[in-house]
């Protein structure tokens, strides 16, 4: 397996642009994260999926974030209107089960300008 | 929610010493209690985890202690080399199952001086 796949590994856009970020998962793995990491806040979590059902999504900052999990094998996380505080590294993680490790992607560096 | 604290921000040792970073979490119902490990530009990658019902974990170099009483753990790394130097970051669940929502600390930055 290719581990968790992220794409864009980069995205720079203009501050009120639509941005998606998307997400492969590991095969077989039920439960899928969305991370944002900043300098000034660490790794935060924004929202889980247990078997593409959100689970938690109470870390998503307000709504102009939005994610889906239409099948086991892929995730998105939408921002619009994008701002310039939303420039961040955004991963990725999946997981086998609870007591399990979570394997990161390689992130998405998102700079809004 | 799990409110986890981590420190130092910053961990300077001389090769060859040991490392110690230490965290704190909040909620007494956490019960995992993985460490990663997150070279600059990349994942973070897990190193060791210490589930609730263990006092202590070792893996070579590396050990994690637990004190749920005080609610707090460690890492500690002994003979550390070079390749050590990374960020660190501490992670609790706080919702009784493993994987489940990771809180993280704001990680360390361990620096392995020659």
């Amino acid at each position: 397996d290719a581990g968790v796949i992220q794409s864009p590994r980069h995205e720079v856009t203009e501050m009120g642009q639509e941005v998606t970020l998307r997400c492969k998962p590991i095969s077989g793995h039920d439960y899928l994260f969305w991370y944002r990491q900043t300098m000034m806040r660490g790794l935060e979590l924004l929202i889980y999926f247990n078997n593409n059902v959100p689970i938690d999504d109470s870390g998503m900052p307000e709504d102009r974030f939005s994610a889906k999990m239409p099948n086991a094998s892929f995730s998105t996380l939408k921002i619009q209107p994008s701002e310039p505080r939303d420039s961040a590294v955004y991963f990725c993680a999946s997981s086998f089960g609870p007591y399990t490790e979570a394997f990161f992607g390689q992130g998405t560096r998102l700079t809004v300008v | 929610g799990e409110n986890v604290e981590q420190h130092p921000s910053t961990l300077s040792v001389q090769e060859g010493d040991s490392a110690v970073i230490k965290c704190t979490y909040s909620d007494s119902a956490s019960n995992y209690f993985p460490w990663y490990k997150q070279e600059l530009g990349k994942r973070p990658q897990l190193i060791i985890d210490i589930r609730s019902n263990v006092g202590e974990k070792k893996d070579q170099r590396i050990a994690v202690t637990l004190n749920k009483t005080a609610k707090h753990f460690s890492l500690h790394i002994t003979e550390t080399q070079p390749e050590d130097s990374a960020v660190y970051f501490c992670a609790a669940s706080n919702s009784g199952g493993g994987a489940d929502g990771l809180t993280f600390g704001k990680g360390t930055h361990l620096i392995i001086q020659p």
